[in-house]
């Protein structure tokens, strides 16, 4: 069975470092891995889309990377800003449709 | 586009009262969803549907109806609420395919007491 993980389970740091979330999974037989962005009491807001075929996709500050066979991916976020506060969620599609998740990273950024 | 939207955004029952969580998306997507997230637990499939007319349940059916009469439609139901459904539920919608970006809805929290 598919299993997802995200350490640390929170991070702090100071605006304007840059930063590296990381996720791995124990099947690498995925077919893709989407990064998501959650505000507290709010939904899910989809970041980026790594298919199994790719290796990185970049948004603006965020980029993403997968290493199948090692079962991991990273998200780098770039010189941090407050408003990056949120937690970040994993979450890899291996067979059929359904999203596995991990339970996510919170992130905190102090000005 | 509204994208997926989602109605109640909160609810409160008592055990034993039943309710439908609405779910309706404007993007045509065939593959919709419906998961839900607790504390500690993450986010778990509870049922999704791979067109109009086709259900199947995901890693936690019990409790929960589900029916797909339409591509933009996909109702959430409880039966008879218990307090072990006290929880966020979130629907979500995606094409079929390999590369199947999938979009959330702002969610429903409930409340069963």
């Amino acid at each position: 069975k598919q299993e997802v993980t995200q350490i640390p389970a929170a991070l702090s740091v100071p605006e304007g470092e840059n930063l590296v979330l990381n996720c791995s999974f124990t099947d690498s037989a995925i077919y893709n891995l989407q990064w998501f962005r959650q505000d507290p009491g709010k939904g899910l807001t989809s970041l980026l889309l790594i298919q199994s075929s790719q290796r990185e996709q970049t948004s603006g500050r965020l980029n993403a990377s997968l290493d199948k066979s090692s079962g991991r991916s990273t998200l780098y976020i770039a010189a941090s800003q407050p408003g990056d506060s949120a937690t970040y969620l994993c979450a890899v599609i291996d067979r059929g449709t359904a999203l596995i998740f991990g339970k996510g990273t919170t992130l905190s950024v102090s000005s | 586009n509204a994208g997926v939207t989602q109605t109640p955004k909160f609810q409160v029952l008592k055990t034993g009262q039943s309710m439908t969580l609405q779910c309706a998306q404007d993007m045509n997507h065939e593959y919709m969803s419906w998961y839900r997230q607790d504390p500690g637990m993450g986010l778990r499939l509870i049922h999704y549907s791979v067109g109009a007319g086709i259900t199947d349940q995901g890693e936690v059916p019990n409790g929960y109806n589900v029916s797909r009469s339409t591509t933009e439609d996909f109702p959430l139901r409880l039966l008879s609420a218990a307090p072990s459904q006290t929880s966020v539920y979130f629907c979500a919608s995606s094409y079929l395919g390999s590369s199947n970006e999938q979009f959330f809805g702002p969610g429903t929290r409930l409340t069963v007491l």
